[in-house]
């Protein structure tokens, strides 16, 4: 199965743009790249996905790398409220018998 | 409202006692999938439906059942509860879409075995 590796924790300060890493080197060619976020308390959200070009949605950017073996989640202004932890997972028909895997995450710490 | 919902939110159970948390979804997703999340293992696939009466095993299978009698409903059952099993439960659903589609999760259930 395709699995994606995160850094444990990042840090950023408010109002700043975070730049959240994932590595995903055994990526299938039409395994999509998915970003979750889990708040504490909470359940998984989604916040955005990709297959080859960079998306762009209200939450967040999607950076794909041109082989595909990373990418990176994007927000752009950091708020407090983005504190959560950030899951890159991937999903697709050959990625391996439709088990979508999560990583242990990123862990982010946004400072006032 | 779209959703994904799951009962109860808190159970504490003892051990071997058998139970069933429901989780039912209003989006007419064909896929469906539990995970467990238990601290520094972040979230593991326990059982997965790609639609009605199609059910496969995730990474931790053991220990669980899942059912997938009608398309909205996905309920997982601990026949045999042990105290490994305490964990937090999420329920997922979305459209199949060959991965193009992302998830809805569910509110979460805690469980404790005693």
């Amino acid at each position: 199965d395709a699995k994606t590796t995160q850094p444990n924790s990042m840090e950023s300060n408010e109002e700043e743009p975070v730049h959240l890493p994932c590595n995903h080197s055994t990526i299938s060619g039409t395994d999509y790249i998915h970003w979750y976020r889990q708040l504490p308390s909470q359940g998984p959200e989604y916040v955005i996905h990709g297959l080859t070009s960079n998306v762009n949605n209200r939450m967040a950017s999607l950076a794909i790398a041109e082989d595909r073996k990373s990418s990176t989640l994007i927000l752009h202004r950091a708020t407090l409220r983005d504190a959560a932890v950030y899951y890159c997972i991937l999903r697709g028909t050959t990625s391996g018998t439709y088990k979508y895997i999560f990583g242990t995450g990123t862990r982010l710490k946004v400072l006032a | 409202e779209a959703q994904v919902t799951q009962n109860p939110r808190y159970l504490i159970t003892v051990t071997g006692k058998k139970l069933t948390v429901t989780c039912s979804q209003n989006m007419n997703h064909e896929y469906m999938s539990w995970y467990r999340q238990d601290p520094g293992l972040g979230l593991r696939q326990i059982y997965y439906s790609m639609n009605v009466e199609v059910t496969d095993k995730g990474d931790v299978p053991e220990g669980y059942k899942v059912s997938r009698k009608e398309k909205r409903n996905f309920p997982l059952i601990l026949e045999s509860p042990s105290p490994n099993q305490t964990s937090l439960y999420f329920c997922a659903s979305s459209f199949l879409g060959q991965g193009s589609y992302g998830y809805t999760f569910g509110s979460g259930t805690r469980l404790t075995v005693v």
